[in-house]
This record gives C-alpha cells, structure tokens and sequence, in this order.
C-alpha cells in the first residue's frame, strides 16, 4: 500500500536556488495539499488542489508555485529557496474536503 | 488567539497510566475533528475521528463538546509505543484545515 510518495526525502539548497517537490497518491482521491511544518508550530497549509485542475492559496503560499499534473500527481516549486523556507514539507490527500488526509513520509529542506 | 490550542505539554506518564488531553478551537462553524498522531520525524497519521456523539477505538476514546468548543482524547492503560506527538485538527466550511501544534507524550516504564 503506497499511499503518498513523495519525492525527495531530503534536500540542501542555496539560497536562490529552485527546486520541486513531487507527490503522488494511488487512492484515486480528489483533493491533495502542500503543508509544511515548523518546530512549535501546528501543520500550515501552503496550496491545495480540491480536485484535477484546479489550484488554490492556502495560508503561506508566497514563494511557492503548485500543479495538479493529473489526479494522481501534484507539485510544489521553489522558484527562489530563501532560508525562511527551510522546513519539512508534507504532502497530503483526501477524498473530499471534509474528510481525513493521509500524508506522505514528508521532504526536510534545508536552505542554506 | 490561535484558532486551534493545545497543551504543548510535554506529558510524562508511567505505563499502564490514564492519560487525557484537551483541544480548544475558536470557530463555531467547524465541522469535522480528528486525532493525529505523529511520531519523531515522521508523517502524521490519523489516529482517529471525532463524532458528536463520542467515539471509542479500543483504549483510545474521543469525544466532542460544540457547546465549548472542545475536543478530547483519552489513552487508557498506556503502553510505551504511545509515546509521540497528538495532534488535533478542526476542518471548517470548505478545505480550511487548521492543525493544532500539537501534545507530546511520554511513557515510561
């Protein structure tokens, strides 16, 4: 049972530098999100993806870009890491808007 | 005030030990509640749902107050694997989700 997996599992940036964040779920649901977590703080939703083709603003999305490449899919770009994004970034999925998420093992960022 | 409170604890319990924690949310219209539970450097996982009318999933029971606007988790007889962090989270109207910081537990022998 795969679930969510996202890729990678680590990262080191230089400030400046871009990158993606990939995620995938096998669970054929509709709504995925990029949350990321920092210590002391509860999970802050960046963007989300209420169903295949569609995008949204979460709470922190400055700095970060999103696509829903297809049901399965959806990415998170760094266009420019900045140090206030180091972070451990989850990506999660869940039948609908009102029901559970389920997570993927997670990606630490480090920029440096 | 956060929209979502819990108690960062941590909380350090013996085994075989009751162990209760409480969440606060600020917005009447929630609709949804559920217990995460998240060990060191991993993903959190969905541990349970809250249901209006109270839930039980083995030693582990939920329950929901709209009136007050809390949510609880109860461990009983806890075991040293229930150490980790309990996070509780409100869904709202749409896809507004807000995930508290977080309760940690340690159980010890």
């Amino acid at each position: 049972n795969a679930g969510v997996t996202q890729t990678p599992k680590f990262q080191v940036l230089k400030t400046g530098q871009s990158m993606t964040l990939q995620c995938a779920q096998d669970m054929n649901h509709n709504s995925m999100y990029w949350y990321r977590q920092d210590p002391g703080m509860g999970l802050r939703l960046i963007y989300y993806s209420a169903s295949e083709g569609t995008t949204d603003k979460g709470e922190v999305p400055n700095g970060y870009n999103v696509s829903r490449l297809n049901k399965r899919e959806f990415s998170l770009r760094l266009e420019s890491a900045a140090p206030s994004q180091t972070s451990v970034y989850f990506c999660a999925s869940s039948e609908l808007a009102n029901t559970e998420a389920f997570f993927g093992q997670g990606t630490r960022l480090t920029v440096v | 005030r956060k929209e979502v409170e819990q108690d960062p604890g941590p909380f350090n319990v013996p085994e075989g030990a009751t162990v209760a924690f409480n969440c606060t949310y600020s917005n009447s219209a929630s609709q949804s509640f559920f217990w995460y539970r998240q060990d060191c450097r991993k993903e959190p996982k969905l541990l349970m749902s809250v249901y209006s009318s109270g839930n039980e999933d083995g030693r582990f029971t939920a329950q929901l107050n709209r009136a007050s606007q809390y949510i609880s988790l109860l461990i009983r007889d806890s075991k040293l694997s229930d150490s980790a962090t309990y996070l509780c989270v409100v869904k709202g109207g749409g896809f507004k989700t807000i995930f508290g910081a977080g309760t940690r537990l340690f159980v010890k022998a």
